[in-house]
């Protein structure tokens, strides 16, 4: 079966300070990877996804994640956290015939002044 | 509009009632699902539908119903609702073009049961 570990429930970082949110899957085939972002009191919504077109993977906001199959990751990085980056992130991983996301437990981003 | 709708947005009920949750959306997809929400768990698959006709349970699925009454309606029902069941409630849609497509989240239903 499929599935995903975050790593770090919470990860603080400074404004302006390089943003890593750890995501580990399991996956006996090809996986589709994906971020999702949580703002408080909203709905999720999709930051980026992996489907084997690319390794690095950009997506918006200033997200990317790279996709590395030696070490079963795929962790989502900005250069430069704003404040408004403050939010749930979750992993998930698509299974094959795109029925069914798996999701991590999340990762909660705190951004200080 | 929003392409995904969930009503309603919050809901408070007691032990033992009958409650349900409504997902409408007009992205024309087929897909749709319902997930829970939990601190330090993250989102779990409770039901999903492939169309009107196909539904399918998730991991947690004990305790709950769905009612897929046409392509853009899903219905989520607790019977008898108990505390343990109180959490923020998702509604997604996927549409059918493989790796092209991913799934779209409504706002939510946060539930709290007393």
């Amino acid at each position: 079966a499929q599935s995903v570990t975050q790593l770090g429930s919470h990860v603080s970082v400074s404004e302006g300070a390089l943003v890593l949110l750890r995501c580990n899957y399991s996956s006996s085939v090809p996986p589709y990877l994906f971020w999702y972002v949580q703002y408080p009191n909203q709905g999720l919504q999709l930051l980026l996804k992996y489907t084997s077109a690319a390794t690095l993977v950009k997506g918006i906001n200033g997200f990317e994640a790279e996709f590395k199959k030696s070490e079963t990751s795929f962790h989502l990085t900005k250069p430069s956290a704003h404040m408004s980056d403050a939010a749930e992130y979750f992993c998930a991983v698509e299974n094959t015939g795109f029925q069914k996301l798996v999701f991590g437990t999340g990762t909660r981003l705190l951004v200080s002044p | 509009d929003a392409d995904v709708t969930q009503t309603p947005r919050n809901r408070i009920t007691k032990t033992g009632k009958r409650i349900m949750l409504e997902c409408s959306q007009t992205k024309g997809h087929d897909r749709m699902y319902w997930y829970r929400q939990d601190p330090g768990l993250g989102l779990r698959l409770i039901y999903y539908s492939f169309d009107v006709k196909d539904i399918n349970k998730g991991e947690i699925s004990d305790g709950y119903s769905v009612s897929r009454q046409a392509q853009a309606k899903f219905s989520l029902s607790l019977e008898s609702a108990i505390p343990n069941q109180t959490a923020l409630y998702f509604c997604a849609t996927r549409g059918t073009s493989g790796s092209t497509d991913t799934q779209y989240f409504g706002p939510g239903t946060r539930l709290t049961v007393l």
